[in-house]
């Protein structure tokens, strides 16, 4: 099955800088890669999500690229604000299959920005 | 606009003790997913459901049971409820086109078993 790898389990950036998280997936069958954020205490929600077909995506402050020779997907948040502090999870997925219903996730960053 | 809900936020139950937790959707998904949640470990997938009276072992299923008699609602179910069971579980749903994958949350049910 897949086994997705997140990379950094923590993270801590100053107001205004950059943050990166990066994540691996083993299948070269999955297709589909979503970025999920949890805030404390509230549920995980879709804030961006790539398919295969593309490299790259950007939605005003955050961005996610792929790398589908080395199986590697990363989420970019710029101008870091407060807000943008809570757990990051990356998944993947086959979206041609019967297994397409399924997400894998990796274990989760917790992106802490400090004002 | 989606909503997942969960029959408890927290619940606290001695080992041994049968548990059911429910969660139901109201957008009228074909997919429903019970996950677990521990720190550091993401989340991992107990089991999951593609249409009623279906389930599908997920990567932990061991020690869980499922159940979806309805397709609005899926229950999670430790038979035998153990220490190392306590845990956040996460309900999640999904329309059933395969270009769609997006996963809506419940709120989450801490478990506490003691």
């Amino acid at each position: 099955g897949e086994n997705v790898e997140q990379h950094p389990s923590t993270l801590s950036v100053q107001e205004g800088d950059s943050a990166v998280i990066k994540c691996t997936y083993s299948d070269s069958a999955s297709n589909y890669f979503p970025w999920y954020k949890q805030e404390l205490g509230k549920r995980p929600q879709l804030i961006i999500d790539i398919r295969s077909n593309v490299g790259e995506k950007k939605d005003q402050r955050i961005a996610v690229t792929l790398n589908k020779t080395a199986k590697h997907f990363s989420l970019h948040i710029t101008e870091t604000q407060p807000e943008d502090s809570a757990v990051y999870f990356c998944a993947a997925s086959q979206t041609s299959t019967g297994s397409a219903r399924q997400l894998t996730f990796g274990s989760g960053t917790q992106l802490t920005v400090l004002p | 606009d989606v909503k997942v809900t969960q029959s408890s936020r927290y619940l606290v139950k001695r080992t041994g003790e049968k548990v059911f937790l429910e969660c139901v959707q109201d957008m009228d998904h074909e997919n429903m997913f019970w996950y677990r949640q521990d720190p550091g470990l993401g989340l991992r997938l107990i089991y999951f459901s593609y249409d009623v009276k279906m389930k599908e072992k997920g990567d932990i299923p061991e020690g869980y049971s499922v159940s979806r008699e309805k397709k609005e609602r899926f229950s999670l179910i430790l038979e035998s409820a153990s220490t190392n069971q306590t845990s956040m579980y996460l309900c999640a749903s999904s329309h059933g086109s395969t270009g769609n994958n997006e996963q809506f949350f419940g709120p989450g049910t801490r478990l506490t078993v003691l």
